[in-house]
């Protein structure tokens, strides 16, 4: 069965810089036909996508995040990190971190799986 | 980045009744296109990906339509279990975006 384990601090002083840890557990990270995200929820808003890495080494970011954002992953640990600069309240929300499957071919989406597998989210104060 | 527009943002109902949410995109997504059921509390619950195909153990009440732009996840008959907010997600490219989600109470 696979399972996603989000682990870090649940308070973080503005300025400063969230890190935060997904444990994957039952599933090897290196397949090639899965990516790996981390996606938020701000308190009464909806789902933002933050990061996707893939097993080729490939990271992809939200272009309002970017500039403050590194997605990486030590995959003999089976683990993957989301490190966030300079975070302000409107960083305050809970973290998902998430398995995604697509066939991809040239770097262009053929199949799309969905978000299939998600952590439990971990909820971040930015005070 | 891709729009995605749900509608409606609240949808009112009662168990047995049949549930019609909608998604728009602001340019075509082909058929890109993931559901989730969100609980308060729990994480995001894949229910059709690829535009029409349940996702595994998703009962069949549940179902995905649409391609292009215009886009219909249909609950058949409402159980006491589905009372939650739905959102759509599209995975054109390598930004996916979210819809703004519906609730179905």
């Amino acid at each position: 069965q696979v399972q996603l384990q989000e682990s870090g601090p649940g308070l973080v002083k503005p300025a400063e810089t969230l890190s935060l840890t997904c444990n994957v557990s039952g599933f090897s990270m290196t397949s090639s036909s899965y990516y790996w995200g981390w996606i938020r929820q701000p308190p009464g808003k909806g789902l933002e996508w933050i990061a996707t890495f893939s097993y080729g080494g490939k990271t992809y970011y939200n272009p309002s995040l970017k500039s403050r954002v590194t997605i990486a992953a030590d995959t003999a640990r089976n683990q993957f990190f989301l490190s966030l600069r300079s975070v302000a309240a409107a960083d305050t929300a809970i973290y998902y971190c998430a398995r995604e499957g697509a066939l991809a071919v040239a770097d262009s989406i053929e199949y799309y799986y969905g978000m299939d597998v998600w952590g439990q989210g971990t909820t971040v104060i930015v005070s | 980045d891709i729009v995605l527009t749900q509608s409606p943002a609240t949808l009112s109902l009662s168990p047995g009744d049949r549930a019609t949410l909608s998604c728009r995109a602001s340019q075509s997504v082909s058929t890109y296109l993931a559901w989730y059921q969100k609980k308060p509390g729990q994480a995001p619950r894949l229910l059709i990906y690829e535009a029409s195909e349940r996702a595994t153990g998703i009962p069949d009440r549940f179902s995905g339509s649409g391609s292009g732009t215009d886009f219909t996840l249909t609950i058949s008959i409402l159980e006491p279990e589905d009372f939650a907010t739905y959102y759509c997600q599209q995975r054109r490219n390598w930004f996916p975006t979210f819809g703004g989600g519906t609730k179905v109470e």
